[in-house]
Order: structure tokens, then C-alpha cells, then sequence
């Protein structure tokens, strides 16, 4: 079941913040966030695997709701380097072994 | 530098042919996996593999077939069955099953078209 990924889209001026959310209707086990610029390899930013948890690196972070089957991801003061196709991946709780894509989420920093 | 490969980059099919496209990784990862990327739709798991010599269908196995007969290779054949084969083809390692902790390193892709 593929997760949902809100906005689509989003535009933003340099120093912007923005928020990425996941959700499933499945129960999860992870939740995968990855990066992807045009006609580039998708790169693994973080993965959660509790409820509750909360990572982050630099000014991106995220975090996962476990009961309510969602994650979001924060950029805070957005960079030029920020722009690209955000995609969630989560892994259910009964197949963990895979991991199934968002339809990502574009973004692009303009300065 | 570890990494994985996908040769070639640019590949072009006549209708009817079976094409096949390499994935090499060096990162001594068990499990492998290979996504279809079409426009809007993200990537969607073709095959994986856990260990040598065994191998998992995805979302969307018709028309495709793969093999894992070493650890560091896991190749997919693209056949005359698969009526709509143009796209950005992925394929990605993970350390473990589940892609804790590190997650899944993909390799540069392979854009096949279909002339």
C-alpha cells in the first residue's frame, strides 16, 4: 500500500521553512526519507523505527507518529541545496523486509 | 569508494527484444532491490533479493525477471512481455532486510526507452 505525501508540490524563498508529511494506512515498522535531484540517484537522508522518534541532521529533521500512521519531515531555513524531490518509504509492520515510495514531493528554493 | 553500479546509463529497446540491465554493488550488502521510476508516480519495487540465489516478486514483477547467483550482482531482464517498459529503472542495497539504520543506497539508474 503506497503512503500518501503532502504537499505535491512547494515552492520556497531561501531561509523558508517547510513540512513534508507521510501516512500510511497500514501499520508501520520504519519510515525512510529520501532525496532525490533530477536524473540522480535517490540519497538516504534518515530512517525512524519508533514511535515518537525524532532525528535530524543539519536543518532537516523528522519525525514519526506511530499511532497515527505518519511522518513529517522539517527543512528549516531552506537552502538553494534543498531543492529536489522529497520521498517517504515505510516498511509495514507485517513485510518489513520491503520498503514502499511516496509519490514524493517537489521542492524547489528560489532565492 | 563502495558503491553500486548500474550499467549502461542510456539504454534503447526494439519492440520484442529482451534487454538486461546490470546492477554490481561492493558494499557486501545482503539484500538488493530494483524500482521502477515513471513521472508522478515514485518508485515502485520490481524484485529483491535477500540472499544468493533467492528472490522476492514486488507491486509490479510481470514482464521482468532477475537472478542473484552472487551477492554483489543482482541483474534484470526487461522481456517482450512487459507492453510498457520505458522509464528510469533503480536498483538499491540495503546492509540488512529491513534497511535499518543506514537505509538503501541506490545506484545512478538506467533509463531505458522503447523505440
Amino acid at each position: 500500500q503506497q503512503p500518501v505525501q503532502s504537499p505535491q508540490a512547494v515552492i520556497l524563498r531561501e531561509g523558508e521553512d517547510a513540512v513534508i508529511n507521510c501516512s500510511s494506512s497500514k501499520a508501520l515498522y520504519s519510515v525512510h526519507w529520501y532525496r532525490q535531484k533530477h536524473g540522480e540517484a535517490p540519497v538516504f537522508l534518515m530512517i525512524l523505527l519508533k514511535g515518537g522518534e525524532q532525528k535530524g541532521h543539519d536543518k532537516i529533521s523528522a519525525s514519526f507518529n506511530e499511532k497515527k500512521q505518519q511522518s513529517s519531515l522539517y527543512l528549516t531555513a531552506s537552502q538553494l541545496s534543498y531543492s529536489g524531490t522529497y520521498f517517504c518509504g515505510t516498511a509495514q509492520k507485517t513485510s518489513y523486509d520491503k520498503v514502499i515510495f511516496g509519490p514524493g514531493t517537489s521542492l524547489s528554493v528560489i532565492p | 569508494d563502495g558503491g553500486i553500479t548500474q550499467s549502461p546509463k542510456y539504454l534503447f529497446r526494439k519492440e520484442g527484444q529482451n534487454v538486461t540491465l546490470s546492477c554490481e554493488q561492493n558494499l557486501n550488502h545482503d539484500a538488493m532491490y530494483w524500482y521502477r521510476q515513471d513521472p508522478g508516480q515514485g518508485l515502485r519495487l520490481i524484485y529483491y533479493s535477500q540472499i544468493v540465489n533467492d528472490f522476492q516478486k514486488g507491486d509490479i514483477a510481470e514482464g521482468y525477471s532477475v537472478s542473484r547467483e552472487k551477492k554483489e550482482s543482482f541483474p534484470l531482464t526487461v522481456t517482450s512481455a512487459q507492453k510498457n517498459p520505458t522509464a528510469f529503472y533503480l536498483c538499491a542495497s540495503s546492509i540488512d532486510l529491513r534497511g535499518t539504520e543506514y537505509g538503501y543506497t541506490f545506484g545512478s539508474g538506467t533509463r531505458l526507452t522503447v523505440v
